[in-house]
């Protein structure tokens, strides 16, 4: 899997939109990347996943680049319960690999 | 409700006393992974299945066992637990099609070892 770089913290207002960054410079064509949440200590929760084409579900939105060697993952309206670690993960969709690796993510801390 | 469990949540227990963690989903998944936590960072991987009978090792294996001998559930062994075994231990499984894609977590398990 390729490794990705996320910052260790970010602040963000209530009701502001939360960009949080992941660089994953050494990402293959066939690898897609995948957003995960830990609020708290309870099991982390999948929010989103894309490979070129930025994506939208009910949480949030995944920002590609072009040459997908970054993306953004934005909370629109953050609240306060969006506070969490999230975490960038980069990983072979059709694959049957098991291992799997989470980095140390980015705290975010969404303030009133 | 599809889930993945764990028991027990809070686990105190005495170094060298073997324990199991259990942990079952009802999603009928291939995959399931054993993860632990320790304060500050991030997830590392301990164990993961990739069906029945199927089994390997993550990237921090050391003291832990596991067996996948129903489809279900996947429990975590620790024959004798020592004090750096104290961690957060989550549970994971993932959607139809194998592999470590998409993974639904457990509540985890905390386990203190003296």
């Amino acid at each position: 899997d390729a490794k990705t770089t996320q910052p260790t913290s970010m602040d963000c207002a209530e009701g502001r939109a939360a960009n949080l960054p992941c660089n994953h410079s050494t990402i293959s064509g066939n690898e897609y990347v995948y957003w995960y949440r830990q609020i708290h200590s309870q099991g982390p929760q999948y929010i989103i996943h894309g490979l070129k084409n930025n994506e939208t579900n009910e949480m949030a939105s995944l920002i590609i680049t072009e040459d997908r060697k970054s993306s953004t993952l934005i909370l629109p309206h953050a609240t306060l319960r969006d506070t969490a670690v999230y975490y960038c993960i980069v990983r072979v969709y059709n694959t049957n690999a098991g291992k799997s690796t989470f980095g140390d993510g980015t705290t975010l801390t969404v303030k009133p | 409700e599809a889930q993945v469990t764990q028991n027990p949540r809070y686990l105190i227990t005495v170094t060298g006393k073997k324990l199991t963690v259990t942990c079952s989903q009802n999603m009928n998944h291939e995959y399931m992974s054993w993860y632990r936590q320790d304060p500050g960072l991030g997830l590392r991987q301990i164990y993961y299945s990739m069906n029945v009978e199927v089994t390997d090792k993550g990237d921090v294996p050391e003291g832990y066992k596991v067996s996948r001998k129903e489809k279900r559930n996947f429990p975590l062994i620790l024959e004798s637990p020592s004090p750096n075994q104290t961690s957060l231990y989550f549970c994971a499984s993932s959607s139809p099609g194998g592999g470590a894609k998409t993974q639904y977590f457990g509540p985890g398990t905390r386990l203190l070892v003296l």
